[in-house]
């Protein structure tokens, strides 16, 4: 069947512009995660949602990143007003219990 | 708090050669554990799991791994490697809901 998909699969931007990242889930499955990665690094995670509430936020760097899944399928990570140490693999993953299935990720890059 | 340490950054090995990829986490609960695998420009794919029952468990590919509660370890395991094998391997934690990932092992196996 199909798994999680992102879009864009890479994102270039001028600093000071927004960004919206779009997360599909596998189908039924009731959670979703938000991660990001630094090269060379391991995924540090972001946010949670257990369908459409948002469980924990904890890891959200900042206020600039939010992140929606309004109808508990799509979600959309949002970021206010880039910046170059936004720069990462932005991955997402979804989940029916304790383990996770990631989609490609997203590269965004901030100029 | 938890946390994942992965003592190897680096592990070249040649063709058909036995392997090990070492794995240490600490945790003041319980725990689920997993590996990834990330193939170049891929996203993660779940080698394997534990969750509970039997410490040792097999994953895709021929891999396998070893819960040690005693040494909280959760070291990688495969009796030969194939050149197909190269790419980054990635030990996570779970305890709530969120995975917290290690710093990650690049395996490159020679011919």
């Amino acid at each position: 069947g199909a798994g999680v998909s992102q879009s864009p699969r890479y994102k270039v931007t001028k600093r000071g512009q927004d960004v919206a990242l779009r997360c599909d889930p596998i189908s039924g499955h009731v959670s979703l995660y938000w991660y990001r990665q630094a090269l060379g690094q391991g995924p540090e995670f972001l946010t949670y949602f257990n369908y459409e509430a948002q469980q924990d936020k904890s890891g959200l760097p900042n206020d600039r990143f939010s992140a929606e899944r309004p109808e508990g399928s799509i979600s959309t990570l949002t970021i206010q007003r880039t910046e170059q140490r936004d720069s990462a693999m932005y991955r997402c993953a979804s989940s029916p219990g304790y383990e996770q299935y990631f989609g490609p990720g997203t590269r965004l890059t901030v100029t | 708090a938890q946390s994942v340490t992965q003592l190897d950054s680096q592990v070249p090995v040649f063709e058909e050669a036995p392997v090990e990829l070492r794995c240490n986490y600490s945790s003041s609960v319980s725990v689920y554990l997993f590996w990834y695998v990330q193939y170049p420009n891929q996203g993660l794919q779940l080698l394997l799991k534990y969750l509970s029952g039997s410490t040792l468990v097999k994953g895709i590919n021929g891999f396998e791994a070893e819960f040690n509660k005693s040494q909280t370890s959760f070291h990688l395991r495969k009796p030969s490697v194939h050149i197909s094998d190269t790419a980054e391997y990635f030990c996570a934690v779970s305890s709530a809901r969120q995975l917290t990932f290690g710093s990650g092992t690049q395996l490159t196996v020679l011919p």
